[in-house]
């Protein structure tokens, strides 16, 4: 079985200031870990993924996410936060076990980002 | 918080048959629907965008005659595998909006023999 837990539902920071935004995971296998962003009116857009490599990962837009197996933790965090970053941010896992077929994807809640001048 | 189901979470099928996977929002009306594949190993593609009343806006590469969307009430919107061959097995996932708010079906997992 596995589960995400977003911690914070709202998240709130000022223009140019630092991102955290929180995800713990539990999941019975070496998962793949993902960090998605939708802005209003607009799809999923990947940010980044974890699947084994670097525990530290590089996104996009300045984006970065560390897997810290012993925490079971995969927080995305950025260092100065700009208004268009305001939006609802997803963490996934996957079970990297299952082959074929597609892999079952469980979603967090989500976290929405509130950037403020 | 509002939920989104969608049925079934798991299928298997022949060749050549047809699937269709629903998209549900139980307690609340969604304007907006969005369905996505995984292919193994890999993340999410957006395949479509399913608007309440009117035609789906399909991504790039996505066949619309062969993944037929329909979106005839706020708050279903179905997904129809045509002619579904091997190739086509992935798993499925939908989400609905409300609000500025964005909320995940269960996925569907669909394998074709």
């Amino acid at each position: 079985a596995q589960s995400v837990t977003q911690l914070d539902s709202h998240v709130s920071v000022s223009e140019g200031t630092p991102v955290l935004l929180r995800c713990n995971y539990s999941s019975s296998y070496s998962p793949s870990l993902f960090w998605y962003v939708q802005h209003p009116n607009k799809g999923l857009q990947l940010l980044l993924k974890y699947t084994s490599a670097a525990t530290l990962v590089k996104g996009i837009n300045g984006f970065e996410a560390e897997f810290k197996k012993s925490e079971t933790s995969f927080h995305l965090t950025k260092p100065s936060a700009h208004m268009s970053d305001a939006a609802e941010y997803f963490c996934v896992v996957s079970d990297r076990r299952l082959t074929g077929g597609g892999n079952k994807l469980t979603f967090g809640t989500g976290t929405q980002l509130k950037v403020e001048l | 918080g509002a939920v989104v189901s969608q049925h079934p979470s798991w299928v298997i099928c022949k060749s050549g048959t047809s699937v269709k996977i629903e998209c549900r929002s139980l307690d609340f009306q969604a304007t907006t629907m969005f369905w996505y594949r995984q292919f193994p190993k890999q993340s999410l593609m957006l395949m479509a965008t399913s608007n309440e009343g009117s035609k789906a806006t399909y991504e790039q590469g996505v066949e619309k005659d062969k993944f037929l969307i329909n979106h005839a009430s706020l708050t279903l919107s179905t997904l129809t595998v045509t002619s579904a061959h091997p190739e086509d097995s992935s798993f499925y996932i939908c989400s609905a909006e409300t609000g500025a708010r964005a909320f995940f079906g269960q996925g569907t997992r669909l394998t074709v023999v």
